[in-house]
């Protein structure tokens, strides 16, 4: 069974543009979370979503977005990007939204 | 507001010595979950504990919830390299669809 898969893996962006991640949730789980991880602030959770829906939404501004498509992909956006943004994103599958299957995660920059 | 608390935050310890990693919180959660990070990787599910003063045993890891299921403990016996890596503990309420991540700990095994 395919794990969860981020990409990009890596991604270099400057300040004010905007960019979108992409993730595949393993075969079955209808759930993605999403994680920022950084090394000061730890994992902070962005936003998780079931079957197209946002249940859960953590305190992060408005730039950052994300959604949910109908085969249990998720994307999540960024837009006018800042410097503290720059940041390991992780996205995690699950059945129900608890036991956490994570992907790699894509390492963005911002210049 | 770190709502779980990770201690210690570094370890660095000789191979065969025994640890023990602490996560506490003034909050009380539905469930307890440990995971594993390694470079480069999203973190692994170790072990998920539900129940007051549940012990849990993974071959030389060990896994307490504490009785008011607001703090939990991981005990390594017997460290060797290959547990090298950033611990972390997550605390889950039921209907929130969200874990809370702690600070983490990291851990560095000589050999």
């Amino acid at each position: 069974k395919a794990g969860v898969t981020q990409t990009p893996r890596y991604l270099i962006k400057t300040r004010g543009q905007q960019v979108t991640l992409s993730c595949s949730p393993i075969s079955g789980h209808r759930s993605v979370s999403w994680y920022q991880q950084t090394p000061g602030q730890g994992l902070q959770f962005l936003f998780e979503y079931f079957s197209e829906t946002q249940r859960n939404k953590g305190n992060f501004p408005g730039r950052f977005s994300g959604r949910q498509f109908s085969n249990s992909r998720s994307e999540m956006n960024v837009s006018t990007l800042e410097l503290g943004d720059s940041a390991l994103y992780l996205c995690a599958s699950s059945l129900e939204g608890r036991r956490l299957f994570f992907g790699s995660g894509t390492q963005l920059s911002v210049l | 507001t770190q709502l779980l608390e990770q201690s210690p935050q570094f370890l660095s310890i000789q191979e065969g010595e025994n640890l023990t990693v602490y996560c506490n919180s003034s909050s009380v959660f539905s469930s307890l979950q440990w995971y594993r990070q390694e470079p480069g990787e999203g973190p692994v599910l170790l072990v998920t504990v539900v129940t007051g003063g549940e012990v849990k045993k993974l071959k030389r890891l060990t896994f307490q919830f504490g009785d008011a299921r607001k703090d939990s403990s991981l005990h390594i016996t017997a460290a060797q390299p290959g547990d090298t890596g950033l611990y972390l503990c997550a605390g889950d309420k039921l209907s929130s669809y969200k874990l809370i991540f702690g600070s983490g700990t990291r851990l560095l095994v000589r050999p």
